[in-house]
């Protein structure tokens, strides 16, 4: 199994610009989560989704975020528009049933100047 | 709200020692999942060992290990024979056991570093 894919591995972008990031959950999970990790605030969730829908996202930071899952094997996270306090890590996972494991993709680091 | 807390930020051990790194939670919940997750400096978060809440028995994969104390709500991994692939960012986990809810919530970690 190729696991969770993420692109881009590494993005910069100027502050104002829109970011797209993507995620290629592994083949049968229902579930994917977003998340952000950074030295300050360490590993936030940031959305949630089962079945493609969104279950929970009051983690989300602000209006700026969005998040969208299409179908059961892709899923975008944008921020329109960046700043440079949204630099991080961002992580997908996914995960099946409601009880397994959440397994992560490599991660985005996303540089805003 | 449930919180998973990790007081080593960071450690430091000779190659071959046992190491323990430790965490406690919060919950009110009777049922849930514990993880350790293994954050190397490659980012990628990889799975290290979980523990379901109803099970006595501590989890167990090759030379790591949990100390699961589901009373003084205390879920520690021991280390064993480390090796310098063991050097990483260390992360506890909680999470509950209901369709409700189905969020991890992560400690801020413990940097463990493997010394030759």
């Amino acid at each position: 199994d190729a696991g969770v894919i993420q692109s881009p591995r590494h993005e910069v972008t100027e502050m104002g610009q829109e970011v797209t990031l993507r995620c290629k959950p592994i083949s049968g999970h229902n579930s994917l989560f977003w998340y952000r990790q950074t030295m300050m605030r360490g590993l936030e969730l940031l959305i949630y989704f089962n079945n493609n829908v969104p279950i929970d996202d009051s983690g989300m930071p602000e209006d700026r975020f969005s998040a969208k899952m299409p179908n059961a094997s892709f899923s975008t996270l944008k921020i329109q528009p960046s700043e440079p306090r949204d630099s991080a890590v961002y992580f997908c996972a996914s995960r099946t049933g409601e009880w397994d494991t959440q397994y992560f993709g490599p991660g985005t680091r996303l540089t805003v100047l | 709200a449930q919180t998973v807390t990790q007081s080593q930020p960071e450690m430091s051990v000779q190659e071959a020692e046992t190491v323990t790194l430790s965490c406690t939670y919060d919950t009110s919940e009777s049922n849930y999942y514990l993880f350790w997750y293994k954050q190397p400096p490659s980012r990628q978060m990889i799975l290290v060992i979980r523990q379901e809440a109803y099970k006595q028995q501590n989890a167990t994969e090759n030379r790591f290990s949990v100390n699961f104390q589901k009373a003084a709500k205390s879920f520690s991994l021991k280390i064993s024979d480390s090796q310098l692939g063991d050097t990483a960012m260390y992360f506890c986990a909680f999470m509950k056991q209901t369709n409700r809810d189905d969020k991890i919530i992560f400690g801020k970690g413990t940097r463990l570093h493997i010394l030759p």
